[in-house]
């Protein structure tokens, strides 16, 4: 069975500053990665995807991943922090089904942001 | 805006109660998904549904029901609620083979349990 580790429960970092959020996965097969972000009082809104191919993946809002199968991980980061990335953040993997993937999502890491 | 809403935004019930949770999903989706995350927790899979048929189903009691209909939007049912069926549950939707598989969320319905 998948599953999936975020190891930081909570991160503050001053805005303009890079910000890397950690993402382990468990999962016996090639994995389908993802990460999402959720607002306040928010559904959840997908950030980027891993398939497969070049394993550095570009997604929105100015944000970045990178997979490492050596090291089961899938990293968030992000060159400089706004104001507006404060939120909550999962990571995310893919079981593949006849109809797509189910998600097994990581606990979530909250990410402060000071002004 | 994702194009799949949820209702309510937000229920209060008693425990023992039973509850139905509505999903309607983007145009052209034809797999529905459901979700359970609570609070300060991440969601935790509860099924999914595939033109009208559940094809998965994650670690919830059978008290834990669901349908699609033809237009493919879906019913979260519980019964017997417990106080720690207390959550935001959250549906998504995604059309495969789209090719890029993406699910799409809506803004989740707040039940209270009490």
């Amino acid at each position: 069975a998948q599953s999936v580790t975020q190891p930081d429960i909570h991160i503050t970092v001053s805005e303009g500053a890079s910000l890397e959020l950690r993402c382990n996965y468990s999962y016996g097969a090639t994995p389908y990665l993802f990460w999402y972000v959720q607002s306040p009082g928010q559904g959840l809104q997908l950030l980027l995807k891993y398939f497969s191919g070049d394993t550095l993946v570009q997604g929105i809002k100015g944000f970045e991943a990178e997979f490492k199968r050596s090291q089961s991980s899938f990293n968030l980061r992000k060159p400089s922090v706004h104001w507006s990335d404060a939120a909550e953040y999962f990571c995310a993997v893919g079981a593949p089904t006849a109809a797509g993937n189910k998600l097994t999502f990581g606990g979530g890491t909250r990410v402060l942001v000071k002004p | 805006e994702t194009g799949v809403t949820q209702s309510p935004t937000h229920l209060i019930k008693t425990r023992g109660q039973q509850v139905t949770l509505r999903c309607s999903s983007q145009s052209g989706h034809n797999t529905v998904s459901w979700y359970q995350q609570a609070l300060g927790q991440g969601p935790q899979f509860i099924f999914q549904y595939y033109r009208e048929e559940e094809n998965g189903r994650g670690n919830f009691p059978p008290r834990f029901s669901g349908l699609q209909f033809p237009n493919y939007s879906s019913e979260l049912n519980v019964n017997a609620l417990e106080l720690d069926d207390s959550a935001l549950y959250l549906c998504a939707s995604r059309n495969p083979p789209s090719g890029s598989d993406e699910a799409f969320f809506g803004q989740g319905t707040r039940l209270t349990v009490v």
